[in-house]
């Protein structure tokens, strides 16, 4: 597609449950990101990947938080036993590598844990 | 970890006034980037400063690097209703692999 591509745009989850959210980068974009924005705040830092190279996975928050990134291409971040504290926008960017700093973002997702 | 600081948190200004907003931090970055996010959208880029007392304009926006690379400022002229977002700064450090960290962003509204 012409630019990143998340879902679902919303997601409405119990407290406990697990949910998967999904990152569609731009074609031949080689680095994608994941950031958290909580309602009024910035953008924080989840997790990011380039290439082949192994995920700088410094800013999830807890071990129940995992994404991965299947043939380079698309993502799926996975949230397991969801706490209330979680109810954020989760937002997807890529970019054609890392050294620039310009990232392309999705929509993204918004999760509210009941 | 590395911060970055930005003020102000918001701004309330008339239609046609400029406006001016600064991102600082006690860490050095190689590229500083302002971005603006819309309402129910993700962040779009506005300006990439890639060296060290870089000014640039992109339109009716001038951003600058500092000397120091910990800090940088966005100013927009004649502002007009569409300004209406907020306002992102971002650092890169290449020695981290490409990790971006963005500012607390600052909140423009703009009265016609």
């Amino acid at each position: 597609g012409a630019g990143v591509s998340q879902s679902p745009s919303n997601k409405v989850t119990e407290k406990g449950k697990d949910v998967e959210l999904r990152c569609d980068p731009i074609s031949g974009h080689t680095a994608l990101y994941w950031y958290r924005q909580s309602l009024g705040q910035g953008l924080e830092f989840l997790i990011y990947f380039q290439g082949n190279s192994a995920p700088d996975k410094s800013g999830l928050p807890s071990d129940r938080f995992s994404a991965e990134r299947t043939g380079g291409s698309v993502s799926t971040l996975t949230i397991q036993r969801t706490q209330q504290e979680d109810s954020a926008v989760y937002l997807c960017a890529s970019s054609r590598d890392s050294t620039t700093g310009e990232l392309f973002f999705g929509e993204g997702s918004r999760l509210t844990v009941l | 970890g590395q911060q970055l600081n930005q003020s102000p948190q918001s701004m309330f200004i008339q239609e046609g006034e400029d406006v001016s907003m600064n991102c600082t931090s006690s860490s050095i970055f190689n590229t500083w980037l302002w971005y603006k996010q819309d309402p129910g959208e993700g962040p779009v880029l506005l300006i990439a400063l890639y060296k060290a007392g870089e000014l640039t304009s992109n339109g009716r926006l001038t951003a600058q690097f500092g000397i120091t690379r910990k800090d940088s400022f966005l100013n927009i002229s004649a502002s007009i209703p569409s300004d209406v977002g907020i306002y992102f700064c971002a650092g890169l450090i290449y020695n981290q692999g490409g990790k971006l960290i963005f500012g607390q962003g600052t909140e423009l509204s703009v009265k016609p």
